[in-house]
């Protein structure tokens, strides 16, 4: 049963465009999400979160949007960079410091 | 400030035979975990401890132990490995964020 699924296992998007990542999740009582970045042979990076508080937080080019109603959230880059191109995983948590993880979505930025 | 680190970084084992991943952070954390990492599954939570002394199952724990005697260290031990644990192994800790290390490369043949 995957509570929290990405799924597009990949992006391609032309540098300066927007990037738009998905992330969809089942479980109501998840309060807290948040966004990671991966590059090959290093571990997950945080990048951005948002609390269920908010439907919206911003950080330079990085903005998460969240949809409690239809239980999503995105991800937006705008513009997008080269050094863009990771994997992305989403993950959430309820209320603890247990956090449930998306599958990824590997972006591919082209110059 | 190193962070969390891991011990190994890769390793090939026979199945049957046994071995401890070590994990290791220096934020003074509370919480940390061991996730693997398999192609098309993402990040999947094995065990994690909320505290010196304490630990708990994930989603996959079968086939794994886990130790906190310390509260900087987190091992992650194997005992009679199988292929099916072939995967990377990443250990993580946590305040109000959480920070990898990372990675161990598992290949059991």
């Amino acid at each position: 049963d995957q509570q929290v699924k990405q799924n597009s296992p990949s992006l391609s998007v032309q540098e300066g465009r927007i990037s738009i990542l998905n992330c969809d999740y089942t479980n109501s009582m998840f309060d807290y999400f948040l966004w990671y970045k991966k590059y090959p042979a290093e571990g997950p990076t945080f990048l951005i979160s948002i609390s269920s508080i908010k439907d919206k937080n911003e950080d330079g080019r990085f903005t998460v949007f969240l949809n409690k109603s239809a239980k999503h959230l995105s991800l937006h880059i705008v513009p997008s960079q080269p050094g863009d191109s990771a994997v992305y995983f989403c993950a959430a948590s309820s209320g603890t410091y247990k956090y449930i993880f998306g599958t990824g979505t590997r972006l591919k930025v082209l110059a | 400030n190193a962070g969390v680190t891991q011990t190994p970084k890769f390793r090939v084992l026979k199945t049957g035979q046994s071995m401890t991943l070590l994990c290791a952070q220096d934020m003074n954390h509370e919480y940390m975990y061991w996730y693997r990492q398999d192609p098309g599954m993402g990040l999947r939570l094995i065990h994690y401890s909320v505290g010196e002394g304490t630990t708990a199952k994930g989603e996959v724990p079968d086939g794994y132990n886990v130790s906190r005697l310390k509260k900087q260290n987190f091992l992650l031990g194997l005992e009679s490995a199988a292929p099916s644990q072939t995967s990377v192994y990443f250990c993580a800790s946590s305040g109000n964020e959480q920070f990898f290390g990372p990675g161990t490369r598992l290949t059991v043949l």
